[in-house]
């Protein structure tokens, strides 16, 4: 079945460093892929997405690119801000929306 | 419309009880899910609608739990004789017909 593979955390960065978290899918058919952010105490927030190869999500300065050919959507963002603080999740919709397989989820903590 | 709403946020239980969540999704989505999220995990697939008809459900929802979603708008999930084993979040998501799943606040089981 399908499945999502991201890197285990948790992450701990610096203010202002570089962020990257890494996604791999296993899927039948051509998924479309998303990124969730689930901060303390909250529900899971849409963070961006992508619907077909070679598309580009991005939001609040978070980029992700869907590579078909190595099965990938890693996050990536440029400068980190202690806000940023939260669990990512990477997730697939199959062809048909049936169903959201999600990650384990990466535990980032930024400090200031 | 505020979004996906579930009811209650918190339950706590005694083992042994039944307990039953509401959920309310955005109300132009014909696509309605339940994910169980553990301490830790990612979320994972229990059930999905698309109006009234519930057309996948997962390994993990044993005969002690059920979901329901009359007329095809809100939806109910139920749990019979509950086991500490069930502590857990519960999480509602609804979609349109093709896109990203907005997810509710989820409701926190304890039982003790």
């Amino acid at each position: 079945g399908d499945s999502v593979t991201q890197m285990e955390g948790p992450v701990t960065l610096s203010e202002e460093a570089f962020l990257t978290i890494n996604c791999t899918y296993t899927a039948t058919g051509y998924p479309s892929l998303f990124w969730y952010v689930q901060y303390p105490g909250e529900g899971l927030q849409l963070l961006l997405k992508a619907t077909k190869a070679d598309d580009k999500g991005s939001n609040k300065g978070f980029e992700a690119t869907y590579r078909k050919e190595t099965t990938s959507f890693h996050l990536e963002k440029g400068s980190v801000q202690v806000s940023d603080s939260a669990v990512y999740f990477c997730a697939l919709s199959s062809d048909y929306g049936q169903n959201f397989v999600f990650g384990p989820g990466t535990r980032l903590s930024v400090l200031p | 419309d505020t979004g996906v709403s579930q009811d209650p946020r918190h339950k706590i239980t005694k083992r042994g009880q039944n307990v039953t969540f509401r959920c309310d999704p955005i109300s132009e989505h014909n696509r309605l899910y339940w994910y169980r999220q553990t301490l830790g995990q990612g979320p994972e697939f229990l059930t999905y609608f698309q109006n009234e008809a519930q057309l996948e459900k997962s390994r993990l929802l044993s005969d002690r739990f059920s979901a329901e979603r009359p007329k095809g708008s809100f939806s109910t999930l139920e749990i019979q004789r509950t086991e500490q084993g069930d502590s857990a979040m519960y999480l509602c998501a609804s979609s349109p017909w093709a896109g990203e799943a907005f997810f509710g606040q989820g409701t926190r089981l304890t039982v003790v």
